[in-house]
């Protein structure tokens, strides 16, 4: 199984709502990752956990709250979310072994449209 | 910041060899040089990635130049499936951080 599975496929929350993007994976790796991608632009990297451990954030605004319950879940939690964050939201994940990483796996995305 | 740079589009045609270039003329010794391509309405998929050696598998060969300032992925039969946006990036070996450079358009043309 070399999928990274996100829910749902599609959002629509207004402004003052609270929601949740899900990512899961059962290969295995340690290391997940949360990118934002809007259209015609490259994905941008968010947040990185390795090990369960938040190790990396872009300076993301805090309205964006990851969380990463165990080694095969990944959740981004979104509040109080502003028109400009609507776009495709990728979730990925990595091998990390022996100081070394691997190629990572996306998912289709969660296309996210704030109103 | 992938630190890297790619021209912002390409064609080709099908059955040709496509060589895609990256420039990383900031690379350290350590970083890894990795491709990823972005086909429409799905999310980036792993191709290839190299340290110093040229490297090869079922999907591309990565040539990487002696002063690894460079590189080019080449794909070696395009056809109109690899049409995709690629992405050339360089990550600190050890490093979990995956950051994408602005890529390159791909268009093969039948």
């Amino acid at each position: 199984d070399t999928e990274v599975t996100q829910t749902p496929k599609h959002l629509v929350m207004g402004m003052t709502n609270k929601k949740s993007l899900k990512c899961e994976q059962h290969m295995g790796h340690r290391a997940m990752y949360w990118y934002k991608q809007k259209a015609k632009k490259p994905p941008e990297l968010m947040f990185v956990y390795s090990y369960e451990k938040l190790s990396i954030n872009e300076s993301v605004p805090s309205r964006f709250s990851p969380e990463c319950p165990n080694s095969s879940l990944l959740n981004l939690h979104l509040h109080a979310l502003q028109p400009e964050d609507s776009a495709l939201y990728l979730c990925a994940s990595s091998q990390v072994g022996q100081g070394l990483y691997t190629e990572a796996f996306f998912g289709q995305g969660t296309r996210l449209t704030v109103v | 910041d992938a630190k890297t740079t790619q021209p912002n589009s390409m064609e080709s045609n099908e059955e040709e060899p496509v060589h895609l270039p990256c420039n990383h003329s900031t690379i350290s010794g350590t970083d890894y040089i990795h491709w990823y391509r972005q086909l429409p309405s799905q999310g980036p998929e792993y191709v290839i990635h190299g340290l110093t050696s040229n490297v090869n598998n079922r999907m591309a060969s990565l040539a990487i130049a002696e002063d690894r300032k460079s590189s080019t992925l080449i794909l070696h039969r395009a056809t109109l499936r690899d049409a995709a946006v690629y992405y050339c990036s360089r990550i600190q070996g050890g490093s979990e951080k995956l950051v994408f450079g602005k890529g390159t358009k791909l268009t093969v043309n039948p």
